[in-house]
């Protein structure tokens, strides 16, 4: 089953501008990552915050992590035609032997156009 | 690193017949996953091999559903006796176990008429 929900489910922007997508899970997590799917292909690893982290930075990226709203936020900074895709959070569920079993929300789809 | 290798791209079959996947991990990882996503969906775990053994199975893997991973390298997933419900894309995911980064392959589209 899924985790959690995205928000929104799709999002078109203008190049240049910024692109921010919300996330909210259900359970208590060792850490949230995003993760990108351009159209009838695999994801690929954007970022991880663990849940003791507040903020994360990568290049263009900004995730910030909400663990007692149980939310992530992901944000896309100056976005690019080529930012173009399906993102989704996962999470990596806390309790246990954590083994990187990772659940995975609905996804936002992406458009920027140029 | 040559990334994590699915074949085939595509699959096209008929209800009932039995299909195989194939996996080829990046070859220092030791964990290797399956997920299935449908469209518009994110992907579901199916299963989880740590080295050669599968260590769990979600209940969405029916007894219809098996996977291997013999000597712990490239990993198979077979359905037996197809559904059109089956229809979906497999998708294969390496990690190592110091790291909760997943790698994954393109996938397999799986369409049962």
């Amino acid at each position: 089953s899924q985790q959690g929900e995205e928000d929104p489910q799709a999002l078109s922007i203008q190049e240049g501008e910024n692109a921010t997508m919300n996330c909210s899970y259900k359970t208590s997590i060792n850490n949230l990552q995003w993760y990108r799917q351009n159209s009838g292909r695999g994801l690929v690893h954007l970022i991880l915050i663990r849940s003791n982290e507040r903020e994360k930075h990568s290049g263009r990226l900004r995730v910030t992590l909400d663990t007692s709203k149980k939310s992530s936020s992901l944000l896309i900074t100056a976005s690019r035609a080529a930012d173009t895709a399906s993102y989704f959070c996962a999470t990596d569920a806390a309790g246990g032997t954590s083994y990187g079993k990772l659940t995975f929300g609905q996804g936002t789809i992406l458009t920027v156009h140029p | 690193d040559t990334g994590v290798s699915q074949d085939p791209r595509h699959k096209i079959t008929k209800r009932g017949q039995n299909v195989t996947f194939r996996c080829d991990p990046i070859s220092e990882h030791n964990r290797l996953y399956w997920y299935r996503q449908t469209l518009g969906q994110g992907p579901e775990f199916l299963t989880y091999f740590q080295n050669e053994a599968q260590l769990e199975k979600s209940r969405l893997l029916s007894d219809r559903f098996s996977a291997e991973r013999p000597k712990g390298s490239f990993s198979t997933l077979e359905i037996q006796r197809t559904e059109q419900g089956d229809s979906a894309m497999y998708l294969c995911a390496s990690s190592l176990d110091t790291n909760e980064k997943l790698f994954f392959g393109s996938g397999t589209q799986l369409s049962v008429l």
